[in-house]
This record gives C-alpha cells, sequence and structure tokens, in this order.
C-alpha cells in the first residue's frame, strides 16, 4: 500500500515557539492533503483538508493563522504550529490520498504514523 | 451530523479466542463505514471498508465487519486472534457524498492475551 511519512515524530517545544511538521507521500501523488488532532483518550479529529496548489480548508473552531498548512507539492504538507502553548500539546496525524505512480486514482486516506508536540 | 461510538475502551481476549469490537455509528445520510488499526508506534491501517452492497465485509488480516442499517452497527469481528494483533483499533464513518471527512470513534485497546 501507499506510504505515508511524517517528521519528526516527536518534538519537545517551549512555549511561544512555533514548530513545524512534515507530512510526505512517499510513492504516490496526494492530491489531497488532511491534518488530524489527537488528544490522549480521544477521537482523531479532522482539523483541515489541503488540495495540492490551494489554500487548506478548515474545519469549524480551527484557528488557521494559528495552524498554518502548505500544500506547495504533491508530495509534501506542512503544518506548522504558530507561538504554541501547552494546550497545543497533542498528537498530530495526516493522511494523504491521491494517484498511485502505477495510474489511476485511489480514493483511500494513507494515514502517516503521526507527530507527538509536546510545549512546555 | 455524523458520529460514531465505540463501546469498550478496552478489550482483552486469549490467543485464539473470538474478538468483537462493538460499533454503532450514527449518519441523516448513507454512509460510508471505516475500521481502521494502529499499531504502536504506527500510522493508521485500513482494515476494511463498507460502502455499499455486500453487508458483510471483509478485510485484512482475517478481520470481517457486518454492516446492520436497522441497528446501526458496523461490528468488528475476528475468529481466532493472535498476539500480533494487540493494537487499537477505530470505527469510523463519513458521508457518502462526501467521503473527505472521517469522524473517528475513540478507539478501543485489544490486549491479547497468551
Amino acid at each position: 500500500g501507499a506510504v505515508v511519512s511524517q517528521h519528526p515524530s516527536w518534538v519537545i517545544c517551549k512555549s511561544g515557539t512555533s514548530v513545524k511538521i512534515e507530512c510526505r507521500s512517499l510513492d504516490f501523488q496526494a492530491t489531497t492533503m488532511f491534518w488530524y488532532r489527537q488528544f490522549p483518550k480521544q477521537s482523531l479529529m479532522l482539523m483541515a483538508t489541503s488540495n495540492e496548489g490551494s489554500k487548506a480548508t478548515y474545519e469549524q473552531g480551527v484557528e488557521k493563522d494559528k495552524f498554518l498548512i502548505n500544500h506547495a507539492s504533491l508530495t509534501l504538507s506542512t503544518l506548522t504550529v504558530t507561538s504554541a502553548h501547552p494546550e497545543d500539546s497533542s498528537f498530530y496525524i495526516c493522511s494523504a490520498r491521491g494517484a498511485p505512480l502505477t495510474g489511476g486514482y485511489q480514493e483511500t486516506q494513507y494515514f502517516g504514523p503521526g507527530t507527538r508536540l509536546l510545549v512546555l | 451530523a455524523q458520529s460514531v461510538t465505540q463501546l469498550g475502551s478496552h478489550v482483552s481476549v486469549s490467543e485464539g479466542a473470538l474478538v468483537l469490537l462493538r460499533c454503532n455509528y450514527s449518519s441523516s445520510v448513507p454512509p460510508y463505514l471505516f475500521w481502521y488499526v494502529q499499531y504502536p508506534n504506527q500510522g493508521l491501517q485500513l482494515l476494511l471498508k463498507y460502502t455499499t452492497g455486500a453487508t458483510l465485509v471483509k478485510g485484512i488480516n482475517g478481520f470481517e465487519a457486518e454492516f446492520n442499517k436497522s441497528q446501526t452497527s458496523f461490528h468488528l469481528r475476528k475468529p481466532s486472534v493472535h498476539i500480533s494483533d494487540t493494537a487499537e483499533y477505530f470505527c469510523a464513518v463519513s458521508d457518502l457524498n462526501r467521503d473527505d471527512k472521517i469522524i473517528f470513534g475513540k478507539g478501543t485497546r485489544l490486549h491479547i492475551l497468551p
């Protein structure tokens, strides 16, 4: 199946700093990428959807100025948590779907392994 | 609005036993239904998916789930579990007409006893 990677796998930062998380599709062209957040013992919650070359669509209640999403290429999307605070500590997961290199279109979302963010 | 309820945050069964993970959904439109598995320190992996057609869906690793419209359920089962099935399992639903937005349940942690 398709592979999606995230980097870093975990990060600790001081309050007020910005953190960038990368999401890459390794063997297919991700025309759409999704960013989720998962708090301990809770569901994954969709934060935003981004299509390559377009502005991200944010879910209700997600601050677009705080969570900057860039999807500049078909294999890379980044999530930047600006001026992070302790309440932003969470597990951030991306997923991607699109066109396998073998052709066609794959509607299934493939998930990355997640990035654990701890803001002190 | 769509929602998913997974009954039981933790389930423990002995290796070789049958396991049933329960999931009930709420949707005002025909849903897509999913089961995902997350092994320790790994990403989510799709186990199986129901869209339309046959209500019994077979997935990977011997898992299957049955869509029951009248009971709004999509329970996951495996007749004989293995130690390697220890993981977190998520039931999810999305709008048939907009399968971008997947709503996840809180997950059930399955622990297989040797």
